[in-house]
Order: C-alpha cells, then sequence, then structure tokens
C-alpha cells in the first residue's frame, strides 16, 4: 500500500478563494482524520470519520471550514473563502478500527493564502 | 474534552546522553498513549505507545512509562544520536465530544529535541 495519500502537496491562493484538500486513506482503514499544524497551535483535530461518517467535528474552526467523505478511499476537506490564518500544514490519517491503534498520516498538504 | 501538556518545548543534549519528555493529561478515560517523531518537513510517525492496562514498555533505546492515578506519561531515549533529532510529540485518545466513540488523538506541544554530535 502506498501510504495515506494527499493532494496537492503545496497549495498557493489568494484571500477569499475557495481551497479543497484531497485525501486518500489506506485501504480496509475505517477511521479518518483531518488535522492542521502551525507553529502557534501545534497539531489540532479538525474532525474525524468513522465508515465514513463524520463522528466530531468539534475542532473545525469556524463555518467556512467543511470536509466530507463520500465513500471509503476518499476525503475533501474545503475551506470557503480562504483567509491568511488559514495558512498551516493540513495532514491526513487514517486508522483500522480506531480505537488504541496507529493512526497513519499522509505527507500534508502545505496551504499558504496570500 | 482532552488536554495534553507537554514539557519541555525544546530539549538539546549531547550524544549518548538521555532525554526525557514528559506530558499529563486532563481526561481520566484516556486509555492509549502514542508518541510521535516528526522530521522537518515530514509527517508525524508514531514511534511508541502505551496502552492504560501497562505501566512501562520498552522498544530497544526508547521507553515510555505511564502513571494512570497521576495522569501522566513520558518518554525516555537513551543513549541519544544525532538522527534522534526531530520534533516529538505525545498524544492522548478519549472520547470525541458526544462521549460516544474512542479514537479522538489529541497531541501535545511538541519537544524539539537536538542532539549534539
Amino acid at each position: 500500500d502506498a501510504g495515506v495519500i494527499q493532494s496537492p502537496r503545496h497549495e498557493v491562493t489568494e484571500m477569499g478563494q475557495e481551497v479543497t484538500l484531497r485525501c486518500k486513506p489506506i485501504s480496509g482503514h475505517d477511521y479518518l482524520f483531518w488535522y492542521r499544524q502551525t507553529m502557534m497551535r501545534g497539531l489540532e483535530l479538525l474532525i474525524y470519520f468513522n465508515n465514513n461518517v463524520p463522528i466530531d467535528d468539534s475542532g473545525m474552526p469556524e463555518d467556512r471550514f467543511s470536509a466530507k467523505m463520500p465513500n471509503a478511499s476518499f476525503s475533501t476537506l474545503k475551506i470557503q473563502p480562504s483567509e491568511p490564518r488559514d495558512s498551516a500544514v493540513y495532514f491526513c490519517a487514517s486508522s483500522y478500527s480506531g480505537q488504541n491503534t496507529e493512526a497513519f498520516f499522509g505527507q500534508g498538504t502545505r496551504l499558504t493564502v496570500v | 474534552g482532552e488536554n495534553v501538556e507537554q514539557h519541555p518545548s525544546t530539549l538539546s543534549v549531547q550524544e549518548g546522553d538521555s532525554a526525557v519528555i514528559k506530558c499529563t493529561y486532563s481526561d481520566s478515560a484516556s486509555n492509549y498513549f502514542p508518541w510521535y517523531k516528526q522530521e522537518l518537513g515530514k509527517r508525524p510517525q508514531l514511534i511508541i505507545d502505551i496502552r492504560s492496562n501497562v505501566g512501562e514498555k520498552k522498544d530497544q533505546r526508547i521507553a515510555v512509562t505511564l502513571n494512570k492515578t497521576a495522569k501522566h506519561f513520558s518518554l525516555h531515549i537513551t543513549e541519544t544520536q544525532p538522527e534522534d533529532s526531530a520534533v516529538y510529540f505525545c498524544a492522548a485518545e478519549g472520547l470525541n465530544a458526544g462521549g460516544t466513540s474512542y479514537g479522538k488523538l489529541t497531541f501535545g506541544q511538541g519537544t524539539i529535541l537536538t542532539v549534539h554530535p
């Protein structure tokens, strides 16, 4: 398996534009997590899914952020409209059975909003 | 919700010395405590984990200890090498916001470890 795959690796966009980040989890994994990493706030859990269903979105910063998981092999995180303070590295991770098991991270998407 | 505090934020040691990183957590329901290593520009990767029914776990030069009563756990690296230089994150797995499901990992703020040759 190629691991968790995220795209794009880098994204530079202008303030106000819509940004869509994509993630393909490891085949067979039933949990998918979206994290945001910044120097100031560290690694923050934004939302996670179990069997494509959102379980906890309490970490989503505001209504500009939305996430979907239409099937077991694909998820998106969308920011609309984007703002400079959204600049961060966004990681997707997946795990099998969620509880007490390793979460495998993707390579991350470095988002810069200018 | 869960709150994880990690100390120190930076740690500098000489090659061959030991390094210790400590974390505390707030939610007594948390039952899984992984440690991740993140090299510059790369993804976090699991290096060791411990479950709540175990007090200590060792894997070659790294070990983790857990004190559930005090709600703290620590990472110990012995005989440090320059390639151990990275950011280390502790995490605690607890219940989701609705209290119905585990799987939610809360991370500490990270420790930048520098091992000098």
